[in-house]
């Protein structure tokens, strides 16, 4: 079974210029996160989504930063205009909702770097 | 509101020595505890989990923690240690059941030396 899927792998753009990223989650489950980590820190909730809706984008910022998730499956993190300051990985990761001790299984990530 | 303190953001081993890694958190509710592996260019691999059964919990490659409420850790160790377990190591804690919101330490990279 493939796992999570996020791309592209890495990513160079120039400052104020948009930026995408893109995540395919395991089939069948329907949490979807999005994680922002920063070097070296650990990884930080930018936004979850139940299926297609979002229930927690308190961390995300919005001025810049949206995301979506349309059909509840494929979700997509945008960035515009990109800041210097938003060089970091971006992780995707997924998981089964209402399941106890569910487990949340994340993608490599996109690594990010704004010049 | 929770939180993860790593002590250590590197620790050095020899091969075949005892793997020590140390995690302390904070919750104000029964937590959910996990320890997470991120090798080079891969993705954040769960090592093992502690969901309020055993407190002694074994994971994958010879790791094994133990939740130790009284002293709010989490420690991760491996009596052995291998090359190949080099790699960033991470804490992370929710808030149990029906939480779905893992807050993440910063990290202890793990080395060893042959």
């Amino acid at each position: 079974e493939a796992g999570v899927v996020q791309s592209p792998r890495y990513k160079i753009i120039e400052k104020k210029q948009p930026v995408a990223f893109w995540c395919n989650p395991i089939s069948g489950h329907n949490t979807l996160y999005w994680y922002l980590q920063n070097l070296g820190q650990g990884p930080e909730l930018l936004i979850r989504y139940e299926n297609e809706e979002a229930v927690d984008d308190s961390q995300l910022p919005k001025d810049r930063f949206s995301a979506e998730r349309l059909k509840g499956v494929d979700s997509t993190l945008k960035i515009q205009p990109a800041e210097l300051g938003d060089s970091a990985v971006y992780l995707c990761a997924s998981s089964v909702t209402g399941r106890r001790n569910t487990e949340a299984f994340f993608g490599q990530g996109t690594r990010l770097t704004v010049v | 509101a929770q939180s993860v303190t790593q002590l250590g953001s590197h620790v050095s081993v020899s091969e075949g020595a005892l793997v020590l890694l140390r995690c302390n958190y904070s919750s104000s509710v029964p937590p959910y505890l996990f320890w997470y592996v991120q090798y080079p260019n891969q993705g954040l691999q769960l090592l093992l989990k502690y969901t309020s059964a055993a407190t002694l919990v074994k994971g994958i490659n010879g790791f094994e923690a133990e939740f130790k409420k009284s002293e709010t850790s989490f420690h991760l160790t491996k009596p052995s240690a291998h090359m190949s377990d080099a790699a960033e190591c991470l804490c992370a804690v929710c808030l149990g059941a029906g939480s779905y919101q893992l807050t993440f330490g910063k990290g202890t990279k793990l080395s060893v030396i042959p």
